[in-house]
């Protein structure tokens, strides 16, 4: 069975600090992709990155960062220089590869909630 | 391209009445999902279909749930009678088909059972 775990359940900042949202996952595949999403107070899922499970380079776009650490089953993602608009909740999600079955499992979500 | 369409936004119901979410793909996608968002909680696969065909239904309680997608395009899904426990956001998506690993949500349908 596949589990994604968000320890964090609520995070406050201030704006402009850096700020890291952890993700552990579990999976018996060797091949899968992780999923990182944003849901902003009207609702909607909005995609962030995707990484599959052979590719654990580092990647950073923007203010955004993603750690992938497969020895230890991690996937964080770090905000930099956070915004207001960067408060919402945030979802890290799996899915296997090899399979027509195309669910996603999902955390529990982190609230990320950045003051002025 | 217009993003997945989803109705009503809200619904407030008693229980044990029964209500129905209707949902309208990207165009061209072949699979559309229906997911459980219950508060506090991160979102539940309920149904995946595959063009008209269900590939998951696993995790959709059958006894009171049931969801069709007729002609491959427009989905409709419904719950009667509904429970309190039923109350959560009800998320549509799509994705062009089994290969193809982007997701796009809907803004949801929240529903509230009283």
């Amino acid at each position: 069975a596949q589990k994604v775990t968000q320890a964090q359940t609520e995070i406050s900042v201030v704006e402009k600090e850096d700020v890291t949202l952890d993700c552990v996952y579990e999976t018996r595949d060797t091949t899968y992709y992780l999923f990182w999403y944003k849901q902003p107070p009207s609702g909607e899922l909005v995609f962030l990155i995707r990484r599959n499970s052979f590719d654990e380079q580092n990647e950073i776009s923007g203010r955004y960062s993603w750690n992938f650490q497969k020895s230890t089953s991690s996937f964080n993602f770090t905000i930099t220089a956070s915004q207001v608009v960067d408060s919402a909740v945030y979802f890290c999600a799996l899915r296997m590869m090899n399979t027509g079955f195309q669910k996603l499992v999902f955390g529990t979500g982190t609230r990320l909630l950045v003051s002025p | 391209e217009a993003g997945v369409a989803q109705s009503p936004r809200y619904k407030i119901i008693e229980k044990r009445q029964s209500v129905a979410f209707w949902c309208n793909p990207i165009s061209g996608h072949a699979t559309l999902y229906w997911y459980q968002q219950i508060l506090g909680q991160g979102p539940k696969l309920l149904i995946q279909f595959q063009n008209n065909g269900v590939v998951d239904d696993s995790q959709l309680p059958k006894d009171r749930f049931s969801a069709e997608r007729l002609k491959g395009v427009d989905s409709t899904l419904k719950i009667q009678p509904a429970k309190l426990e039923d109350s959560a956001v009800y998320l549509c998506a799509s994705s062009l088909g089994r290969g193809s690993y982007g997701y796009t949500f809907g803004s949801g349908t929240r529903l509230t059972v009283v």
